[in-house]
């Protein structure tokens, strides 16, 4: 089945400790995307590539890095920088970033984070 | 600024009355527009999109959408709710700005249907 898939579905993160959350596509998308959702609150943006080994920050890039050495993959690290990293994180692709149809975003279905 | 607004934070109906979803939105130009819907604990799922084409868009599972340029509005429909519409829906705005193309999210309107 083509997706994208997000792990783990739920972590719990230390003070002080840096946690990486893994997104995996296999459809052949070159962007991939990170957001962040808090409650009552629509999807902010935290980092995103428009194609491998490039990526930019979003809105909400402090406290957070990410790499793209594959196309399939694009793990965020939420670090210890980050000080109110409970949230809801989302990982979406798409064929490109171009503002036509082959925009459209999909989702994985998401990592809930904890502080313990 | 770009911005997109849903007027209601929940709405409650019955199963097999019509659904109404309101968004209106701000833009500069004539902006793609998108329905979400997100199940308790899911990632989102696209319900339908506006690319300049046709003003009424049909999606998924019955839900359509106008798009009104003269009300700046894109608001959602559908004609008779059922069980398994309850969830959370999410207007979207796409927008180029800063050298890419972004989306901005309204902040959600959560759905209950009662039987």
């Amino acid at each position: 089945d083509g997706g994208i898939t997000q792990s783990p579905k739920y972590l719990f993160r230390k003070e002080g400790q840096n946690v990486t959350l893994s997104c995996e596509q296999n459809l052949n998308h070159d962007a991939m995307y990170w957001y962040r959702q808090d409650p009552g609150q629509g999807l902010r943006l935290i980092y995103y590539s428009q194609i491998v080994n490039d990526f930019q920050k979003g809105d909400i890039a402090e406290g957070y890095s990410v790499s793209r050495e594959k196309k399939e993959s694009f793990p965020l690290t939420v670090t210890s920088a980050q000080k109110n990293p409970t949230a809801f994180y989302l990982c979406a692709s798409s064929i490109d970033n171009s503002g036509g149809a082959k925009n459209i975003q999909y989702f994985g279905a998401g990592t809930r984070l904890s502080v313990l | 600024a770009q911005s997109v607004t849903q007027l209601d934070s929940h709405v409650s109906v019955s199963e097999g009355t019509p659904v109404l979803l309101r968004c209106n939105y701000s833009s500069s130009y004539s902006p793609s527009l998108f329905w979400y819907v997100q199940h308790p604990n899911k990632g989102l799922q696209l319900l339908l999109k506006y690319t300049s084409a046709a003003t009424l868009v049909k999606g998924i599972n019955g839900f359509e959408a106008e798009f009104k340029k003269s009300e700046t509005s894109f608001h959602l429909t559908k004609p008779s709710a059922h069980m398994s519409d309850a969830a959370e829906y999410f207007c979207v705005v796409r927008l180029f700005s800063g050298g890419y193309n972004k989306l901005i999210f309204g902040a959600g309107t959560r759905l209950a249907v009662h039987p």
